[in-house]
């Protein structure tokens, strides 16, 4: 079964520290991997996506299919990076997305 | 307004009430689906359409029905609502190859 596994409900950093947020998935063919960023009260926004292999916002994720894993990363946490963050994945051959259960990032002053 | 746009915002309704989430998107995106997000759950999908009149159900679909007569529109259902569908609920949307879903602002439904 397609699964994505985030194992931090919330984590906290002081400003200017290193961040890491946790993503595993299981799929056995080739998947397409998101993170996804919903501020506070704001609509879900797409951050990274695999294929791009582009830094937005500082962040960069790399996606390691021996791990499967797809962390997320940035290395000086800025306050306003506060937010809900979703590792999602979508199949090929389907077109849905499986979403985590979301890591709430907090960056303390 | 472009994009994709969910109403009514906030609902509160009884035990037993039919209520209806409208979702409406003017990009002509071809997929569309439709999410609840609960704390400690995250987001799992209700319903998904490819196209107008194609829906399939997702991980949680019990208590839910939805239809997509127009491509833009693709309205959720719940025909006897209880308190375990109280939940936030977005709507998205996107196109194949695109591999991006744009993600409605959201409806926080309450059941009392």
């Amino acid at each position: 079964a397609q699964r994505v596994t985030q194992p931090e409900k919330l984590l906290s950093v002081f400003k200017g520290a290193p961040v890491e947020l946790k993503c595993n998935y299981s799929y056995s063919g080739s998947p397409e991997l998101f993170w996804y960023v919903q501020y506070s009260r704001q609509r879900l926004q797409l951050l990274l996506r695999h294929i791009s292999r582009e830094s937005i916002k500082g962040f960069t994720a790399d996606l390691n299919k021996g791990e499967t894993s797809f962390h997320l990363k940035k290395p000086f946490a800025q306050e306003e990076d506060s937010a809900m963050y979703y590792c999602a994945l979508s199949t090929s051959g389907t077109y849905k997305y499986i979403f985590g259960t979301g890591t709430r990032l907090k960056v303390l002053a | 307004d472009a994009g994709i746009t969910q109403s009514p915002r906030y609902k509160i309704t009884e035990t037993g009430r039919q209520v209806t989430l409208m979702c409406h998107q003017t990009w002509s995106h071809s997929y569309m689906f439709w999410y609840r997000q609960d704390l400690g759950h995250g987001l799992r999908l209700i319903y998904y359409s490819a196209a107008a009149d194609i829906t399939d159900k997702g991980e949680v679909p019990d208590g839910y029905v939805v239809s997509r007569s127009k491509t833009e529109n693709f309205p959720l259902t719940l025909e006897s609502a209880t308190r375990s569908q109280t939940s936030v609920y977005f709507c998205a949307s996107s196109v194949p190859g695109l591999a991006e879903a744009f993600f409605g602002q959201g409806t926080r439904l309450t059941v009392v």
